[in-house]
């Protein structure tokens, strides 16, 4: 069975400073998704991670993929307000591409 | 554009009463999920489908049923509405066919069992 684990599920940090929210998903997957959350929308996706090494970055964020690790980071660079937001990680089955399973999500808030 | 809309968006109603949620897209894309989403839970698999006359359960699928009679449409339906139904769900679609996987997502629909 697939399971994604976030960590740390909830993360305050200050404008400018640097985090890792990482991502630790259960079995042999290597598809990794990254989407963001905004409180009370929608999800829009974010980075999609197809092989292993794989490294995406837009803006302040950069997501990372180690299959063997079974492990995905997303780097948040000088951190802003506009950040704030819930961030999940999903990975698919290796076996059924198809079907994504979710992490439970990192609520970030950035202060000034 | 395309676009995957939910409907209704909210909707209140009592425990035993069925309940039907639409979800409706214009990718043609062959995938359509639902999720509901709980805090602490994050976003779990309720029902998937991979094209026409096919559906999957997913982890919480107890309770609600799909069908999938063409490429745009996956209505989820709460057979007799359960007080531990109150979530929002989220319809999802993506390509299939090999491609990356990746979900386009509807706004959600939040739903109180009372």
């Amino acid at each position: 069975e697939l399971k994604v684990e976030q960590n740390p599920l909830f993360l305050s940090m200050q404008e400018g400073k640097n985090y890792t929210i990482y991502c630790n998903y259960s079995t042999t997957s290597d598809r990794l998704y990254w989407y963001r959350q905004d409180p009370g929308k929608s999800l829009e996706s974010l980075f999609v991670l197809l092989s292993n090494g794989a490294v995406k970055q837009e803006g302040r964020l950069m997501a990372s993929l180690d299959t063997k690790a079974r492990l995905s980071t997303l780097h948040i660079t000088a951190a802003v307000h506009d950040l704030s937001a819930t961030y999940f990680c999903a990975a698919s089955f290796q076996t059924s591409y198809d079907k994504v399973i979710f992490g439970p999500g990192t609520s970030l808030s950035v202060i000034p | 554009d395309a676009e995957i809309t939910q409907s209704p968006r909210h909707k209140i109603t009592e425990t035993g009463r069925q309940v039907t949620l639409a979800c409706h897209q214009t990718w043609n894309h062959n995938n359509m999920f639902w999720y509901r989403q709980d805090l602490g839970h994050g976003l779990r698999l309720i029902h998937y489908s991979y094209g026409v006359q096919d559906t999957n359960k997913g982890e919480v699928s107890d309770g609600y049923s799909v069908s999938r009679s063409n490429t745009e449409d996956l209505p989820l339906t709460l057979e007799s509405a359960a007080s531990s139904q109150t979530s929002v769900y989220f319809c999802a679609s993506s390509e299939g066919g090999g491609s990356t996987g990746e979900l386009f997502f509807g706004e959600g629909s939040r739903l109180t069992v009372l």
